[in-house]
């Protein structure tokens, strides 16, 4: 069963900072690895969806990179703004199957 | 494009009652829709999948018979609560599958019940 971790349950840190968001997976068997952004009390937005054959994916100030062989992904944001305020999860999707397993998020305070 | 609605966002109902909730798909059509549940603090835990026009498939220690779904058009997909309980309350969003090879999956906003 796939598991996924995410580390650390918290971050807080100052505007401008520069953010690094870990997501860990069991399982490398993965047909994609995909990015959501939560706002409380809100659904999932999606920031970022990568292939399994693909190493990194960029939008705008972020940045997200995949080694499927070591089971892991790496959200990078660049100078936070408080804006970027949320909880951000990963989720993966196995070859053999449509589900996502889902980690359990990383909560972001940036301070102005 | 790739909008998913939910109906209600919010909704308190007694104990004992039933609640439905409904998903959309605003701009595409989607063949399977999932279901998952969010405790607070916690991640997305999927329910089942529903399908148009079959029967939807519930994940290991999902009472089907307590969380019914009827996906009975392409953009439509509902969650009925049945006799609902306090446990019961929780964040629940749906999400629709784009019909491309991707797989990729579009979300609600999610629906806040809260049994009393």
């Amino acid at each position: 069963k796939q598991e996924v971790t995410q580390i650390p349950a918290a971050l807080s840190v100052p505007e401008g900072e520069n953010l690094v968001l870990n997501c860990s997976f069991t399982d490398s068997a993965i047909y994609n690895l995909q990015w959501f952004r939560q706002d409380p009390g809100k659904g999932l937005t999606s920031l970022l969806l990568i292939q399994s054959s693909q190493r990194e994916q960029t939008s705008g100030r972020l940045n997200a990179s995949l080694d499927k062989s070591s089971g892991r992904s790496t959200l990078y944001i660049a100078a936070s703004q408080p804006g970027d305020s949320a909880t951000y999860l990963c989720a993966v999707r196995p070859t053999n199957d449509y589900k996502l397993s889902f980690g359990a998020g990383t909560t972001v305070t940036v301070r102005a | 494009g790739a909008v998913v609605s939910q109906h209600p966002s919010w909704v308190i109902c007694k104990s004992g009652t039933s609640v439905k909730i409904e998903c959309r798909s605003l701009d595409f059509q989607a063949t399977t829709m999932f279901w998952y549940r969010q405790f607070p603090k916690q991640s997305l835990m999927l329910m089942a999948t529903s399908n148009e026009g079959s029967k939807a498939t519930y994940e290991q220690g999902v009472e089907k018979d307590k969380f019914l779904i009827n996906h009975a058009s392409l953009t439509l997909s509902t969650l009925t609560v049945t006799s609902a309980h306090p446990e019961d309350s929780s964040f629940y969003i749906c999400s629709a599958r784009v019909p491309s090879g991707r797989w990729e999956q579009y979300f609600g906003p999610g629906t806040r019940l809260t049994v009393t």
